[in-house]
């Protein structure tokens, strides 16, 4: 049950595209398709914003998309805008029923 | 409309316990698996622990193992985290989250567990 490792920070201008990285292992993102991402903004809960390594839920815009590639996820969040700012959490299914999160990344909209 | 509140929080000692509970509205509890996620002070996001919609299963984090139980009333709407033998790295903001296929699509506000001497 090791947290998956993202970047602590990535930071962009408006308009921009800023991609978050999340790696795991074959016990986790390499073993299943169950790779979901949150955004937390500060005292916030968390909202979900990608599931199933790339399915936005309804009312997400179509700038959040998500990707897998082996142990590795990634978040992409194009047109940057003010009101991405935040911490995003990857997470992954990690068998019997168990999940595991992954370290958080701080996004700055410069 | 949908909504989900914790409670039961508070400064503890290690050693002792405590009893979350997480009250749902505007869905049917019976209908989905339901987990508890805590958050360190400043730091991540930690997966504790799921019971499925029908009870059958449940299942912890390593970590909390054999002093954590969690317990679901549907006729109270309700989910609940019994934390025994607390220590001092069960400190942390506790959410309860719901689960759709495979993700957590409703989040609580969360309550703060504090365990200190």
């Amino acid at each position: 049950q090791s947290a998956l490792t993202q970047p602590r920070s990535v930071s962009g201008s408006p308009g921009q595209s800023v991609t978050i990285s999340c790696t795991g292992s074959s016990s986790d993102i390499g073993g299943y398709n169950f790779v979901s991402w949150y955004q937390q903004r500060p005292g916030g809960a968390p909202k979900l914003v990608i599931y199933d390594v790339n399915k936005r839920p309804s009312g997400v815009p179509d700038r959040f998309s998500g990707s897998k590639s082996g142990n590795a996820a990634s978040l992409t969040i194009s047109g940057l805008q003010g009101q991405d700012e935040g911490d995003y959490y990857c997470c992954s299914y990690g068998g019997k029923y168990t999940y595991v999160f992954g370290t958080g990344t701080k996004v700055t909209v410069l | 409309q949908v909504h989900m509140v914790e409670s039961g929080g508070g400064v503890v000692q290690p050693g002792r316990s405590l009893r979350l509970s997480c009250v749902v509205s505007g869905f049917a509890l019976s209908d989905y698996s339901m987990h508890w996620v805590r958050q360190v002070p400043g730091k991540g996001l930690e997966w504790v622990a799921f019971i499925s919609y029908d009870v059958r299963n449940k299942f912890y984090r390593d970590s909390v193992k054999g002093r954590f139980t969690i317990s679901r009333d549907s006729s109270k709407d309700a989910v609940f985290l019994h934390m025994d033998s607390l220590r001092s790295d069960d400190t942390g903001v506790y959410f309860c989250a719901r689960e759709d296929g495979d993700a957590f699509d409703l989040w609580g506000q969360g309550t703060t567990v504090t365990v200190s001497s």
